[in-house]
């Protein structure tokens, strides 16, 4: 059975500061790595799809990073803003398949 | 805008009820897909369309009945052979098969359904 693990569950981070989480999936049969964002209320929003080890993407204050070859990808946040405060989602696509993680609550402390 | 729009925002199913959710999309999207979402756990598929009049099962149809008679609609029916319905559920759709493509999804706002 394919798994994705998200951590933390939950993190509380003071606003101005950087923070991190991770997505931790199978090393084998990789096609992709996606990113969204899940604000409160709202729909969640895709940020990044990545597709090569050892891609790195940036929007913003918000970049990621992806290690396929030992199944990882790290999410960052530069200098946390109130609104950066949502669920933050991966989901792993293997062949004919897109599992998701139970995502990461980030909360940001004014 | 273009979109995806869910309805209703909240339902509540009686024993023995089968209720329908609505999920429509402007987005010209091929593909649409219906999660469901627990608490704790990731978005777990339920079925998914890749064109008009053919849709397929996902990991926990059972219980659910969708069609897929127009592009921009997708509604999701859950039955009362579904015996615990309570959960969030979120409709989405993409340009084509997200198993098969890097394309991201689109999502709707989601409808939350409980049991009175």
């Amino acid at each position: 059975i394919l798994n994705v693990e998200q951590s933390p569950q939950s993190l509380h981070v003071q606003e101005g500061d950087s923070t991190n989480f991770t997505c931790s999936f199978p090393s084998s049969n990789f096609y992709a790595l996606h990113w969204y964002r899940w604000e409160t209320a709202k729909s969640p929003e895709a940020l990044f799809v990545m597709t090569l080890n050892g891609d790195e993407k940036k929007k913003g204050r918000i970049s990621a990073t992806l290690n396929t070859k030992e199944g990882y990808s790290y999410l960052y946040i530069k200098g946390s803003q109130p609104e950066d405060s949502a669920t933050y989602l991966c989901a792993f696509r293997s062949n004919y398949q897109l599992i998701w993680g139970a995502g990461t609550k980030l909360i940001i402390k004014p | 805008d273009g979109g995806i729009t869910q309805s209703p925002k909240y339902l509540f199913r009686k024993e023995g009820q089968n209720v329908t959710l609505s999920c429509e999309q402007n987005l010209n999207h091929d593909a649409m897909y219906w999660y469901r979402q627990d608490p704790g756990q990731g978005l777990r598929l339920i079925y998914y369309s890749q064109i008009v009049n053919d849709f397929q099962k996902g990991d926990i149809a059972e219980g659910y009945s969708v069609s897929r008679e127009k592009k921009e609609s997708f509604p999701l029916t859950v039955t009362s052979a579904q015996k615990n319905p309570t959960a969030f559920y979120l409709c989405a759709s993409s340009i084509d098969d997200i198993r098969r493509s890097n394309q991201p999804q689109h999502f709707g706002d989601g409808t939350r359904l409980s049991i009175l």
